[in-house]
């Protein structure tokens, strides 16, 4: 069973360019949340797609879009890269289920390394 | 808003030490909270969680209970091990809210 999986590994952008990042969620899973983790600190929620739609976000500039594709795959594209936005992007998928409860364990991907020079 | 404060790094201890990693919460309503562990160059892994008060999680030898009357769910393990050495995360999650908010991290070291 294929757990989360993230590409790319790593990325080198520099100021003012765009940058798109991909997750395949766990095998059985409906809902992709995306964090910003900055060197040394805990990971910030940046927002949550579900059925295709962003359902919640978090505190981060419009510069930040989210898609989530019918296989229930998601990219995260960042425009007008700063420097301030080189972080290990972290993709969660969990699972919503037929009632619509929050199953709230998240399970992580590797990361994405986005360094911005 | 929720938050999470956990006790700062890093922590270096040697094998076999007792090890314990504070973390406490302010959140609404009831929430659960989860230790993510972090081993180096890697996503987070969920260690162990606890949905309600009292309840206590426990996996690999880690241990934690959501206290509710000292809104707290503190981090143990009796024995510690080289292979433990890893940034490790508390995190919650409220009934009302579909995001983890995480604290700081505490970088922890064991030495053999």
């Amino acid at each position: 069973d294929a757990g989360v999986t993230q590409s790319p590994t790593h990325l080198i952008k520099t100021r003012g360019q765009q940058v798109t990042l991909r997750c395949s969620p766990k095998s059985g899973h409906d809902t992709v949340s995306w964090y910003q983790q900055a060197l040394g600190q805990g990971p910030q929620f940046i927002f949550q797609y579900y059925e295709e739609e962003e359902r919640q976000r978090g505190n981060f500039p419009d510069r930040f879009s989210g898609h989530q594709f019918p296989n229930y795959s998601s990219e995260l594209n960042v425009n007008a890269l700063l420097l301030g936005d080189s972080a290990l992007y972290l993709c969660a998928s969990s699972l919503v289920g037929a009632s619509g409860s929050i199953y709230n364990e998240q399970f992580f991907g590797p990361g994405t390394r986005l360094t911005v020079l | 808003g929720n938050s999470v404060t956990q006790m700062e790094g890093p922590v270096t201890l040697s094998e076999e030490a007792f090890l314990t990693i504070n973390c406490t919460y302010t959140a609404t309503g009831y929430p659960s909270l989860f230790w993510y562990v972090q081993y180096p160059g890697e996503g987070l892994q969920l260690l162990l969680k606890a949905t309600k008060a009292d309840d206590k999680g426990s996996n690999k030898g880690f241990e934690a209970t959501y206290r509710k009357e000292t809104t707290s769910f503190h981090l143990e393990k009796g024995s510690v091990q080289v292979s433990d050495s890893a940034v490790y995360f508390c995190a919650l999650s409220s009934s009302n809210d579909y995001k983890l908010s995480f604290g700081a991290g505490t970088t922890v070291t064991v030495r053999a």
